[in-house]
């Protein structure tokens, strides 16, 4: 377990304000991944980030963005909240060379 | 463009029996492929895993197969046990970064 924390686990908002989730890792991983899981379309990358102020867009990064200022945080911010963008939001992180990725337990985003 | 296809949605098999799980994949640069298994209300956790300079891999009750020229891999699950019913995805990376991730089989193992 590379002790992921995700928050808030659950979430309601209202299309149009802006939402931020949070990530902390205390493992010293250096990658980190933002996904959303919807039916029928698995786990998407929205973002990833190999260190710290690096970071790059995913397959679904349109309306997203993220920010990474230390090791042990990757936040993934919704702009401007959409409908469409309701969605259970994972984070991961990885060792470069190792096979494996840790995930969080998912955050719920319910946009309304 | 979904670089990483699950086509069968949901299995169910009987306790004891084989389950094989199968996942095809489009972009010919992956060379790491993995088994994610997912259980409701929980992350995603590790499985399996097969690089590209093998055909198959063992873990126990857990089999990996990879077939590169087919652009095709399964998991095979021996004999099969209740606690396996989950969901499960199927990964695949380039050197070992940023995984694409197929959209996953239910599987269902009936007691």
């Amino acid at each position: 377990d590379a002790g992921i924390t995700q928050s808030p686990r659950h979430k309601v908002t209202e299309t149009g304000t802006p939402v931020t989730l949070r990530c902390h890792q205390t493992e010293n991983h250096r990658y980190m991944y933002w996904y959303r899981q919807d039916p029928g379309h698995g786990l998407r990358l929205i973002h990833y980030s190999y260190g710290v102020k690096d970071t790059d867009k995913g397959e679904v990064s349109d309306g997203y963005s993220v920010s990474r200022s230390k090791t042990e945080d990757f936040l993934l911010t919704l702009e401007s909240a959409t409908s469409s963008q309701t969605s259970v939001y994972f984070c991961a992180t990885q060792e470069p060379g190792d096979s494996e990725a840790f995930f969080g337990q998912g955050t719920r985003l319910t946009v309304v | 463009d979904q670089q990483v296809k699950q086509n069968s949605p949901s299995l169910s098999v009987q306790e004891g029996r084989i389950s094989i799980l199968n996942c095809d994949y489009t972009n010919s640069m992956f060379d790491y492929f993995l088994w994610y298994k997912k259980y409701p209300a929980e992350g995603p956790t590790f499985l399996i895993s097969i690089s590209s300079i093998k055909d198959k891999n063992e873990d126990g009750r857990f089999t990996v197969f990879l077939n590169k020229s087919a652009k095709h891999l399964s998991l095979h699950i021996v004999p099969s046990q209740p606690g396996d019913s989950a969901v499960y995805f199927c990964a695949a990376s380039e050197r070992n970064n940023d995984m694409r991730f197929g959209a996953g089989t239910r599987l269902t193992v009936k007691p």
